[in-house]
C-alpha cells in the first residue's frame, strides 16, 4: 500500500534563510509525487510534482523539491524563505503501478517564517 | 474559468441527522475526488470518480458515507446519521485527465466545514 510521511509537524525558519520540509514515501511501484500548499483561509494549491526525469523539480513561488529514489524522499526546499511562505504544506503520492487516481496525502507540515 | 465550488461553505447539524455536501468541479474535468481534513490532521482520501468508471470507494470510513456523481459533473457526498467524529472540513478536487496513471494535478475547492453537535 502507498503511504506518505511528513516527520515534522512544524518547521520554523527565519526570513531569508533556506527552508526544507521533509517527506518520505512508500509505494510498490514508481511514484508520482506532489507538493501542495494551504494558505490560511484559502484552499489547497498545487506547488510542484515529480513524474520522471530530473530529480530536481522546480515549482511555483520559488519552491523546488528533490526526488531521491534510494532514500524514498521528496523534500521541499526554498533557498530564501519569505514570511508569506508561512502555510501548511502537504506531500502526496500516487502509485503508478496500481494506476488509477488514488492519491495519498501526508499529515502536513506547518511552516512558520519569522521576520 | 470558474474553479471548483462547494456548498455549503459551513454546515452545522445535530448528531443523528443526515447531511449532503455538494461539489461542482471545473467544467470538462473527468476526475473528481473527495477528501476529509480533520482538525490537526492531514487529508484523508474518501472516494474518487473517473468518467463513467466505477468509483473508488476504498476511503469511505463507514457505510454511513456515500457519494454520487450525476452526469459526470456535480457530485454529492452524503453522510447519514452524523456523529460528532464526522466534524471536519470536506474537500473536493477535480482534475482534467481521462486516462489511468495520469499525472494531472488536482484543483481543490474551498471546502465545506461540517460541525456535528
Amino acid at each position: 500500500a502507498q503511504s506518505v510521511a511528513q516527520p515534522e509537524d512544524q518547521v520554523n525558519v527565519a526570513e531569508g534563510n533556506p527552508l526544507t520540509v521533509k517527506c518520505t514515501y512508500s509505494v510498490s511501484g514508481n511514484p508520482y509525487l506532489f507538493w501542495y500548499v494551504q494558505y490560511p483561509n484559502r484552499g489547497l494549491q498545487f506547488l510542484l510534482k515529480y513524474i520522471t526525469g530530473d530529480n530536481l523539480v522546480k515549482g511555483s513561488y520559488g519552491f523546488e523539491a528533490e526526488f531521491n529514489k534510494s532514500q524514498t524522499s521528496f523534500h521541499l526546499k526554498k533557498p530564501s524563505a519569505l514570511v508569506s511562505d508561512s502555510a501548511l504544506y502537504f506531500c502526496a503520492v500516487r502509485d503508478l503501478r496500481t494506476g488509477g487516481f488514488k492519491t495519498i496525502f501526508g499529515a502536513g507540515t506547518r511552516l512558520f517564517v519569522k521576520a | 474559468g470558474a474553479g471548483v465550488s462547494q456548498s455549503p461553505s459551513n454546515k452545522v447539524t445535530e448528531k443523528g441527522k443526515d447531511v449532503e455536501l455538494r461539489c461542482d468541479p471545473i467544467s470538462g474535468h473527468t476526475a473528481l475526488y473527495w477528501y476529509r481534513q480533520s482538525l490537526g490532521q492531514g487529508l484523508e482520501f474518501l472516494i474518487y470518480f473517473q468518467g463513467n468508471s466505477a468509483p473508488d470507494k476504498s476511503g469511505l470510513p463507514s457505510d454511513r458515507f456515500s457519494a454520487e456523481r450525476t452526469g459526470g459533473s456535480v457530485s454529492t457526498l452524503t453522510i447519514q446519521r452524523t456523529q460528532q467524529e464526522d466534524s471536519a472540513v470536506y474537500l473536493c478536487a477535480s482534475s482534467p485527465s481521462g486516462s489511468q496513471g495520469s499525472t494531472d494535478t488536482q484543483y481543490f475547492g474551498p471546502g465545506t466545514r461540517l460541525t456535528v453537535l
